[in-house]
């Protein structure tokens, strides 16, 4: 089946270092992908939409330039968190939409902690 | 906009009890439905899905029904096990199948045995 890894699983950094978390399809390709943001006992927020080849489309009271998304081949996005802070803490989860198809496969998600 | 609310937890119940977790949504647009399974320390997993009204998916043990009448995609199982303890989460797309989903706040199943 459709699979989804997300590396790393876990990070720890400190407030002020930028820190990049990966989401790969392994075998499918995805045109396009989500970011997501959990927050303890809380859904999942949608941050952006990650297009491959194209600018990502962020959902409203999302910084652009605080979650930079990079989405340069069809089995890999990247979410970087530039300049982080302790308030951008947070489990961040991605999906990847198969070319054509009409279900997401979830990552397992990559838990941010800055200190 | 689009929005989907599901009942709050914990949800607390014995083994082999029935289970109800009660899901609406807006009406907007002819989206297509889902339920999420989360388990502890890891990602979502797809449990299932209805793609249009009266439709019911399946999987598992677990259902839900399409309803269009009353915008509610209730999941149900009628004998739950300790393993299905996880938090469960409703969800609907735009309609349109090129957007993200719009999740529930998600509901903490316990099962005790």
């Amino acid at each position: 089946g459709a699979v989804v890894s997300q590396h790393p699983s876990w990070v720890i950094c400190k407030s002020g270092t930028s820190v990049k978390i990966e989401c790969r399809s392994l075998d499918f390709q995805a045109t396009t992908m989500f970011w997501y943001r959990q927050f303890p006992k809380q859904s999942l927020m949608l941050m952006a939409t990650s297009n491959e080849g194209s600018k990502a489309t962020y959902e409203q009271g999302v910084e652009k330039d605080k979650f930079l998304i990079n989405h340069a081949s069809l089995t890999l996005s990247t979410l970087t968190v530039t300049s982080a802070h302790p308030e951008d803490s947070s489990f961040y989860i991605c999906s990847a939409r198969m070319s054509g198809a009409n279900v997401l496969t979830f990552g397992a998600g990559s838990r941010l902690t800055v200190l | 906009g689009n929005s989907v609310t599901q009942m709050e937890g914990p949800v607390t119940l014995s083994e082999e009890a029935f289970l109800t977790i009660n899901c609406t949504y807006t009406a907007t647009g002819y989206p297509s439905l889902f339920w999420y399974v989360q388990y502890p320390g890891e990602g979502l997993q797809l449990l299932l899905k209805a793609t249009k009204a009266d439709d019911k998916g399946s999987n598992k043990g677990f259902e839900a029904t399409y309803r269009k009448e009353t915008t509610s995609f209730h999941l149900e199982k009628g004998s739950v096990q300790v393993s299905d303890s996880a938090v469960y989460f409703c969800a609907r797309d735009s309609g349109g199948g090129a957007d993200g989903l719009t999740f529930g706040k998600g509901t903490h199943l316990i099962i005790q045995p």
